[in-house]
């Protein structure tokens, strides 16, 4: 079966740092996204892994281990703007083209 | 930035109707998709499309469910017979090959 779990909701203060962590169980696996999902809006990227090791990207960075089955985001300076959701997708296939099996979103709540 | 458009923004629609939900992948993507999200739940996945034809579909995408590319920039998903539960947002995607997935802005489906 295929099973990504990431927690349902957190809770951070602006400024500070927030490590949002995802595990999966999935066949097939061609690399694991990070999106980023404001209500009624559309998954905007965030970060792509396929390797093992860590990604930097500005405040955003996202670890894999392949191994484990696990990944987390790691947001820095946090801001206002920065609540929202936050998705775990695997690539799931033979392909770095397969579909995309999400988990169900964290929802980050930011506060002053 | 390029852009997936969908085409319209939110559509209401009787139970019973059909409806066509329309987007333009990115110019130079070779891969499309779609997908579904129901008011407070995780993205699915409905269908993937390559080269004219269906690469993967999920349990979801049943005989009520169809896609079509009519011409060289149009990618369509068309609902026969829709169902209260057919509710939700529906993103199209596209992807070219390992350079990630890029959602439209979706479409807000509601069925009355």
């Amino acid at each position: 079966g295929q099973n990504i779990d990431q927690p349902t909701e957190m809770t951070a203060t602006e400024g500070a740092i927030v490590q949002i962590n995802c595990t999966y169980q999935t066949s097939g696996f061609n690399g694991l996204f990070w999106y980023q999902q404001h209500a009624g809006e559309a998954p905007t990227f965030l970060s792509y892994n396929v390797l093992d090791g860590l990604e930097e990207k500005g405040r955003f960075s996202s670890f894999l281990s392949r191994s484990k089955g696990y990944s987390y985001l790691l947001l820095k300076e946090l801001q206002m703007k920065d609540s929202a959701s936050y998705l775990c997708a695997v690539v799931h296939g033979s392909s770095n083209t397969g579909k995309l099996i999400f988990g169900q979103g964290t929802t980050l709540q930011v506060k002053p | 930035e390029p852009e997936v458009t969908q085409t319209p923004s939110h559509q209401v629609t009787q139970m019973g109707q059909e409806v066509i939900l329309r987007c333009v992948p990115i110019s130079n993507h070779l891969y499309f998709y779609w997908y579904r999200q129901i008011l407070g739940q995780k993205v699915e996945f409905l269908v993937s499309f390559y080269n004219n034809e269906i690469s993967e579909k999920s349990e979801i995408f049943d005989d009520q469910f169809s896609v079509e590319r009519p011409d060289g920039s149009n990618f369509t998903l068309k609902i026969r017979s829709t169902k209260l539960e057919d509710s939700a947002m529906y993103f199209c995607a596209s992807s070219e090959t390992g350079r990630g997935y890029t959602f439209g802005s979706g479409t807000r489906l509601t069925v009355v």
